[in-house]
């Protein structure tokens, strides 16, 4: 079955950096696009990032263009989430997702991370 | 960017209550709409994709509805395991989610 687990989150200073893994099990992870989507506390599901199944296209969402950065690692079922110049309003639990082919819906999710920036 | 809306944003019923949640977009998406439930401290789950496609597994119970801009969720007779918050998702041009909608135990 499917299996996703983010880690990397923690307690971290603005202006800081930060890097989530998502370890992908149960599926052919190199056919698939991958997301990551986050939840500050308290509110609603925003969508981050997306990652081609091949790691050649990546889309943001605007709020974080030219801080965070998407790869995946195929020869090891992993995503990357690398996250530059952390803004208290980046704090949110960020979910790992799997795209049903790529640019469509989200088929399969982990159990997010937990990422806190404050001084 | 396609905005999305939801309403109501809580909604209190009881079991065995028909339940209706509806999703807007700003422009048309066609039928690439998405409904998925979360419960408190766990991830989403996909219920229904393409607007009206249940998700294999999930209860017959739910149905979705709609094309272009409007669109509805609606529980048959809802039961206990499906108190959380729902939430809609265009996939037409990028991904955005509606708000959510919390069913509360009236």
């Amino acid at each position: 079955q499917v299996h996703l687990v983010e880690s990397g989150g923690g307690v971290v200073q603005p202006g800081k950096s930060l890097r989530l893994t998502c370890a992908a099990s149960g599926f052919t992870f190199r056919s698939y696009g991958m997301h990551w989507v986050r939840q500050a506390p308290g509110k609603g599901l925003e969508w981050v990032a997306i990652i081609s199944y091949d790691g050649t296209n990546e889309y943001y969402v605007d709020s974080v263009k030219g801080r965070f950065t998407v790869s995946r690692d195929n020869s090891k079922n992993t995503m990357f989430l690398q996250m530059n110049n952390l803004k208290p309003e980046d704090t949110a639990v960020y979910y790992c997702a799997k795209d049903f082919k790529f640019r469509s819906y989200f088929d399969f999710w982990g159990q997010g991370s937990l990422v806190t920036v404050s001084s | 960017d396609i905005q999305m809306s939801q309403s109501p944003s809580t909604l209190s019923a009881s079991v065995g209550d028909r339940v209706t949640i509806t999703c807007r977009a700003s422009q048309s998406i066609s039928s690439w709409l998405a409904w998925y439930q979360q419960k408190p401290g766990k991830a989403p789950k996909l219920l229904i994709y393409k607007a009206s496609t249940l998700e294999s597994g999930v209860p017959s119970r739910f149905s979705g509805s709609g094309s272009g801009t409007e669109f509805t969720l609606t529980i048959s007779s809802l039961q206990p395991d499906d108190f959380g918050t729902y939430y809609c998702q265009q996939y037409s041009r990028y991904w955005t989610f509606g708000q959510g909608t919390k069913v509360e135990v009236k």
